[in-house]
């Protein structure tokens, strides 16, 4: 059974940082893209960024330049490493499988809130 | 900038057939954008309904498809129960390693 589990979420002041990991359990992680998608509070779903499994990374607009999508194929884990993080970060954030490439997540774990305030 | 435009709000009878459509704001969907559907309830995670166009996922009714609708990705709901009344969002493959979800639906079921 495919899961995938976030963990690193919390309370950051704007500015700071924070990294994300989930972990992948239930299929060859090696083989897949994971991605990271995130909603706001009352929004909608925004996708966020895309490791393939060469390592080849991805980004929103909103985020490039501050956030890191890696992967430790070793550990079956994938990380978002998020600095310089501004009130509109504030989310909840989705690790997913992908099923297609880069493209169409199918499996998603329940997710971690990040909440950058002060 | 890549939009992707669903509808905001669909109602639809119980019993009855209802077809939410995802569109690109310049340009015409087609298979290579890998359309997938997503079901979220308030405060749960996203559960996956189609990928790929037309693949359910496991565990998912065939009341749920998905397909190529003029333009548009389309997921279509038939014999509509009382719990699928939720969001629905679909996230379209716009190329260079770029995914971009649409708005959602909101379909209520009445």
């Amino acid at each position: 059974e495919v899961e995938l589990l976030e963990s690193g979420g919390g309370l950051v002041q704007p500015g700071g940082s924070q990294r994300l990991s989930c972990a992948a359990s239930g299929f060859t992680f090696v083989n897949l893209a994971m991605s990271w998608v995130r909603q706001a509070p009352g929004k909608g779903l925004e996708w966020v960024s895309v490791v393939n499994p060469e390592g080849g990374t991805y980004y929103a607009d909103s985020v490039k330049g501050r956030f890191t999508i890696s992967r430790d194929n070793s550990k079956n884990t994938l990380y978002l490493q998020m600095n310089i993080l501004r009130v509109e970060d504030t989310a909840v954030y989705y690790c997913t499988r992908n099923s297609r490439g880069v493209a169409a997540p199918d499996y998603w774990g329940l997710g971690t809130l990040v909440t950058v305030s002060s | 900038q890549t939009v992707v435009t669903q509808e905001p709000s669909l109602s639809v009878s119980p019993g009855g057939t209802v077809t939410l459509t995802c569109g690109l704001s310049s340009g015409s969907v087609s298979t290579a954008h890998y359309p997938s559907w997503y079901q979220q309830t308030p405060g749960q995670a996203p559960r996956t309904l189609i990928y790929t166009t037309n693949t359910r996922s496991s565990g998912v009714p065939n009341r749920f498809s998905g397909s190529i609708l003029g333009n548009k990705a389309a997921l279509t709901i038939t014999g509509a129960q009382a719990d699928d009344e939720c969001d629905y969002y679909c996230v379209l493959y716009v190329g260079g390693g770029i995914s971009v979800f649409g708005g959602g639906t909101k379909v209520t079921v009445l």
